[in-house]
């Protein structure tokens, strides 16, 4: 069964700098998809990145970046230029690109404070 | 465009009783998942259904059922409510069962007394 992990359960930055969430994931699979998204107080979570694992190539968003590592199982998120509108819970989530379910393996999830 | 839409937003029940939460996917969605978010947890899936039909269930009990209209929205039902099944329970849709990610909604917080 696959699973991911999130070891750092809360990050706080400063405004305007760069913050680094981590997450790691554990599958026997080849080909998958993963994902961060953001949970705000609000409680919608909102999608902020996708990656398919057959790319190398890493994906960005604006200000979102991701370290993909496929040998490494590691999945990383950087935010660049921090804003205050970035606090909120970030959520890492895997989803297998074989079978019929689509259903999302989240981790723990990273409550992020951003800084003034 | 509407969202996700999600009915009740909050509700509270008795140990024992049944609930039935609601959801409207984004129009032209034609799959639907559950999810229950335990307070400071990740969402732990529930059911996917996709035109109508149940397409993945997680490990939960047989006291969570769900099902798909033909409009596409979709009913979560929860009997013999326990203490534990105090959440937010989320509901996401996707044109194509999350290959490109899901739409969420806000949840319905759902408290058992």
């Amino acid at each position: 069964a696959q699973t991911v992990t999130q070891s750092q359960p809360e990050m706080s930055v400063q405004e305007a700098e760069t913050v680094t969430l981590s997450c790691t994931y554990d599958t026997s699979e080849s080909d998958y998809y993963l994902f961060w998204y953001k949970q705000p107080p609000s409680r919608q979570m909102i999608l902020v990145i996708r990656q398919e694992a057959y790319k190398q190539q890493n994906a960005t968003e604006n200000r979102f970046s991701v370290n993909f590592q496929k040998a490494a199982k590691s999945f990383s998120l950087k935010i660049s230029d921090s804003q205050l509108g970035d606090a909120a819970m970030y959520f890492c989530a895997y989803r297998s690109a074989t079978g019929n379910t689509g259903k999302l393996i989240f981790g723990q999830g990273t409550t992020l404070q951003v800084k003034p | 465009d509407a969202g996700v839409t999600q009915s009740p937003t909050h509700l509270i029940k008795t140990r024992g009783q049944q609930v039935t939460l609601r959801c409207s996917p984004i129009s032209g969605h034609k799959s639907v998942s559950w999810y229950q978010q335990v307070l400071g947890q990740g969402p732990q899936f529930i059911f996917q259904y996709y035109e109508k039909e149940e397409r993945g269930r997680g490990n939960f009990p047989d006291r969570f059922s769900a099902r798909q209209f033909p409009n596409y929205s979709s009913e979560l039902n929860v009997n013999a409510l326990l203490l534990g099944d105090s959440a937010l329970y989320l509901c996401a849709s996707s044109l194509v069962g999350g290959l490109y990610g899901y739409t969420f909604g806000s949840g319905t917080r759902l408290t058992v007394v």
